[in-house]
């Protein structure tokens, strides 16, 4: 069964902090990884995919995810965090038929 | 803007009652996918259509159906509404399997 895990559900930094979420993936097959953001009152838009190729994939608005393959991992990044990244992120897979697992979410603040 | 359409936003309804929710999918998309988000679940697949024919099945309650038309538009009716059921409903859509998934801006359902 497929499984994705997010820790640290609740982050709060200030702005200019570095950020990083963590993400393992649980999986058998072939697989197709996430990361999308939540604004307050908004729905869910694509931060970054990782499908093959280069590692380290960079995404919208300064993030970017590294997939190591060993760890079963897909943690986001983001070197410098402004209050407008205050949201929730999902990390998530694909599976059978292109459907998609998330993670509970991390719920980010970042204080002025 | 994602490029798929969700009517209603939002959506007060008594228990017992039975709601339709509506999704236009992006233009050229053959997939519509049906997904969850509430507080205690977090984001649940509920399920798939694609070109017309349900494609998978996720957490849905037999109270709950979906369709997709000719026209690729989707419903997903609720009914014999319970407390429970109020959630957000997200639509969203890709070209096909192994492809991005882009979603919809949400049905905020309240049942009262």
């Amino acid at each position: 069964a497929q499984s994705v895990s997010q820790h640290n559900h609740h982050v709060i930094l200030s702005e200019a902090a570095s950020l990083e979420l963590g993400c393992n993936y649980s999986y058998g097959g072939t697989v197709n990884l996430f990361w999308y953001v939540q604004y307050p009152g908004q729905h869910l838009q694509l931060l970054l995919k990782y499908f093959s190729g280069d590692p380290l994939v960079k995404g919208i608005k300064g993030f970017e995810a590294e997939f190591i393959k060993s760890k079963f991992s897909f943690n986001l990044r983001k070197p410098s965090v402004q209050w407008s990244d205050t949201a929730e992120y999902f990390c998530a897979l694909t599976y059978g038929n292109n459907r998609l697992a998330f993670g509970k979410g991390n719920q980010v603040v970042v204080i002025p | 803007d994602s490029g798929v359409t969700q009517t209603p936003k939002h959506l007060i309804t008594a228990t017992g009652q039975r709601v339709t929710l509506r999704c236009s999918p992006r233009s050229g998309d053959l997939s519509v996918y049906w997904y969850q988000q509430s507080l205690d679940q977090g984001l649940q697949f509920l399920i798939q259509y694609y070109n017309g024919e349900e494609r998978a099945k996720g957490n849905i309650l037999e109270r709950f159906s979906a369709q997709q038309f000719p026209d690729l538009h989707s419903e997903l009716n609720l009914s014999s509404l319970e407390l429970g059921d109020s959630a957000l409903y997200f639509c969203a859509s890709s070209v096909e399997t192994g492809n991005t998934i882009y979603f919809g801006e949400g049905s905020w359902l309240t049942v009262v």
